[in-house]
């Protein structure tokens, strides 16, 4: 079975780091990528960036460019996403999500979400 | 490049027939077929419902079907039940690489 597991919900205060994961398994991880998408309590999906894994190529939505680091680790399958320094405004769900096995103009397969809560 | 434009919402009775449009313009959903739609329902991540405007995945039941003219993308939701209710995003991936979401619409089952 084809999955994407992600790290637990993480509670910081504005300023701090930190790092979320996105573990694939049951596939190639190298073949497909692997985009992270935000969604703000209450609203909708926002792309953030998604990442190649076989090549580490990383693209960047213009609205997170420099707001977000995206990485990966293909010696363990999984995914990254991180901040410097966590505002109040971060604060929502992260969701990853792979390319389509069927297509490569779509993701067919989401993570469970992390959910990310910054205040002071 | 903007947000794709969906109703925030739309409601039907159980067996009915309901459509959930999303408009673009004609440089990208009207020049591309790589519209996705996803269902979420509350608390729940996105699945995949459709892709390249008018393909099912495998488990998707064919109640749920695609469509597109000129700018604007369609699903259409037949057989209504209460389990499909929840929000709906469409997609498109653009030339850039990157994938533009619409803004969602929120399906009531009555």
């Amino acid at each position: 079975e084809v999955q994407l597991v992600q790290s637990g919900a993480e509670v910081k205060k504005p300023g701090e780091s930190l790092k979320i994961s996105c573990k694939g398994s049951g596939y190639n991880f190298l073949t497909y990528w692997i985009a992270w998408v935000r969604q703000m309590p209450g609203k909708g999906l926002e792309w953030m960036g998604v990442i190649y894994p076989g090549d580490s190529d990383i693209r960047y939505s213009p609205s997170f460019q420099g707001q977000v680091t995206i990485s990966a680790d293909k010696s363990i399958s999984t995914a990254y996403l991180q901040w410097s320094s966590l505002k109040a405004s971060d604060t929502a769900m992260y969701y990853c999500a792979k390319r389509g096995s069927a297509s490569r103009y779509t993701v067919d397969v989401w993570g469970q979400g992390t959910a990310v809560t910054v205040f002071s | 490049q903007s947000a794709l434009t969906q109703p925030p919402s739309v409601s039907g009775s159980p067996g009915q027939s309901v459509t959930i449009s999303c408009t673009g313009t004609s440089s990208d959903v009207g020049s591309y077929n790589h519209v996705s739609w996803y269902q979420q329902p509350p608390g729940t991540a996105p699945k995949l419902m459709i892709y390249e405007v008018s393909n099912r995945p495998s488990g998707v039941p064919d109640r749920f079907s695609g469509s597109k003219s000129d700018s604007t993308a369609s699903l259409t939701i037949s057989g209504l039940q209460a389990e499909d209710e929840g929000h709906y995003y469409c997609s498109l991936y653009t030339s850039s690489s990157t994938v533009i979401f619409g803004g969602g619409t929120k399906l009531t089952v009555l």
